[in-house]
C-alpha cells in the first residue's frame, strides 16, 4: 500500500509554455501533499504544502504565480510550471501524507518528473 | 532552526564493507527520524524510520538507532552489496506541526565489486 504516482514522468517543453505535473495517491487518501524540487546532485527543496480544499502554502522564495498547484481531492493535486523558461528545468517530486493512524509522520514519494525546458 | 547534517560523500566501499553514515539533526520535541534512498534517476524509497527515542528502525539489513541525547540517527550496515549504490537521505519532521520533512544534504555512495 501507500503508492504515489506522478505523470508525466518526463516532459520537454519550449520557453513560454505551460506544463501541468500530476500527483496521485494510488490507495490511500492524502490530507496533505507536498511539491519538492530537486537539483542535479542536491537534496530536496521543498516549494509547498498543499491541504486538500485549500489553498497552497509556498515556502520563501517560490513564486506562487509561476507554480500554481492545485489540491482538488484527497488523491490528486497538480503542480502547473506557467510560462516555463531553462531555469526551471530541473526534477519535480510530490509526496502525500496518509490522514491515517498506520503511517504517522510518513510521506510517500512520486517517482518524479524530469522538466526540460528549452 | 530546523536542520539536518549529514556526512559528506560520496562514500566509496568496497563490497562486503561495512558502513556507516552519520546523521545529527537539531530539533526541539520529540521529531520522527527517516532516512531515505534516490537510486539514479528516481524519486525516494523510504528505507527505514524511527518514531520516538531509542527506537531502531531496520529494513534490508540497514540499521538506525533513535538517539536523543546526541541527537543523531547514524545510518548502518554491515555488508554493503553493489545494489546498495545510491544516494541516502536523513530527514526529520520539523517543528512546526505541518508534517514538514527537513531533508540532509544527501549522502552518496558507491560500492565496487
Amino acid at each position: 500500500g501507500a503508492v504515489v504516482s506522478q505523470h508525466p514522468s518526463r516532459v520537454i517543453c519550449k520557453s513560454g509554455t505551460s506544463v501541468k505535473i500530476e500527483c496521485r495517491s494510488l490507495d490511500f487518501q492524502a490530507t496533505t501533499m507536498f511539491w519538492y524540487r530537486q537539483f542535479p546532485k542536491q537534496s530536496l527543496m521543498l516549494m509547498a504544502t498543499s491541504n486538500e480544499g485549500s489553498k497552497a502554502t509556498y515556502e520563501q522564495g517560490v513564486e506562487k504565480d509561476k507554480f500554481l498547484i492545485n489540491h482538488a481531492s484527497l488523491t490528486l493535486s497538480t503542480l502547473t510550471v506557467t510560462s516555463a523558461h531553462p531555469e526551471d528545468s530541473s526534477f519535480y517530486i510530490c509526496s502525500a501524507r496518509a490522514g491515517d493512524s498506520r503511517f504517522y509522520n510518513e510521506q510517500f514519494f512520486g517517482p518524479g518528473t524530469r522538466l526540460t525546458v528549452l | 532552526g530546523d536542520s539536518v547534517t549529514q556526512m559528506e560523500g560520496p562514500v566509496t566501499l568496497s563490497e562486503e564493507a561495512f558502513l556507516t553514515i552519520n546523521c545529527t539533526y537539531t530539533a526541539t520535541g520529540y521529531p520522527s527520524l527517516f532516512w531515505y534512498v534516490q537510486y539514479p534517476g528516481e524519486g525516494l524509497q523510504l528505507l527505514l524510520k524511527a518514531t520516538k527515542a531509542d527506537d531502531k528502525g531496520s529494513n534490508k539489513g540497514f540499521e538506525a538507532t533513535y538517539r536523543k541525547e546526541t541527537t543523531s540517527f547514524h545510518l548502518e550496515k554491515g555488508s554493503v552489496q553493489v545494489s546498495d549504490s545510491a544516494v541516502y537521505f536523513c530527514a526529520y519532521t520539523g517543528s512546526s506541526n505541518t508534517g514538514k520533512l527537513i531533508f540532509g544534504q544527501g549522502t552518496t555512495l558507491q560500492v565496487k565489486p
